[in-house]
């Protein structure tokens, strides 16, 4: 069964306008969720994090992700999209009790048009 | 610190030929895993290690053999190099004590050719 969903395969903004990276996970108890950033040949940085305390998170870059519980999501977004924004981003869960496996979701390629 | 180091950062292999992807870490992390990332599938585990003499199967395992004799290194092992090997291979690691709530540390990646 697919733990993390990304819904948007591909998305493309213009510098200086909002991002917004949907994801929505499956867990049968409370998760902890990530997303993390690749940039082009590059390794994989972590962005932000939830684990049950504030529902919305903030972290590196100017970007925020609100979990919502009732919809199961935890969409990532920027109010203001930069150059260097453009690179995959990652929706991650750990959806077990008993390890620190970690789900990926299919990943999503944000382009910015300057 | 150098944190998580792969070796090599690419290389090209022949169908059959076999190879050892190096992943050594300096943070004394107990667990490591292997993933593997493949176009528009997200990263898949390989295998991973919660400690030294451990190890256990990942979503895909098949084709891959790894050990852990040691808490600092986690090789993986490509016995028979296939054309469905080529991939970019990441490893990582995490402490027990905070890994749910802080994630993994990657290394930078390996990117494997089999032709």
């Amino acid at each position: 069964a697919q733990s993390v969903t990304q819904l948007d395969s591909h998305v493309s903004v213009s510098e200086g306008t909002p991002v917004l990276l949907r994801c929505n996970y499956s867990s049968s108890y409370s998760p902890s969720l990530f997303w993390y950033v690749q940039h082009p040949n590059k390794g994989l940085q972590l962005l932000l994090k939830y684990t049950s305390a504030a529902t919305l998170v903030k972290g590196i870059n100017g970007f925020e992700a609100e979990f919502k519980k009732s919809e199961t999501s935890f969409h990532l977004t920027k109010p203001s999209a930069h150059m260097s924004d453009a690179a995959e981003y990652f929706c991650v869960v750990i959806v077990s009790s008993n390890d620190y496996k970690l789900s990926f979701g299919a990943g999503t390629t944000v382009t910015v048009r300057a | 610190n150098a944190g998580v180091t792969q070796t090599p950062k690419f290389r090209i292999l022949k169908i059959g030929q076999s190879m050892t992807l190096q992943c050594a870490q300096d943070m004394n992390h107990n667990y490591m895993y292997w993933y593997r990332q493949d176009p528009g599938m997200g990263l898949k585990l390989i295998y991973y290690s919660v400690g030294a003499g451990i190890t256990d199967k990942g979503e895909v395992p098949n084709g891959y053999n790894v050990s852990r004799s040691t808490t600092e290194d986690f090789p993986l092992r490509l016995e028979l190099a296939a054309p469905s090997q080529t991939s970019v291979y990441f490893c990582a690691t995490s402490p027990i004590e905070t890994g749910r709530v802080d994630g993994y540390t990657f290394g930078s990646g390996t990117r494997l050719t089999v032709v």
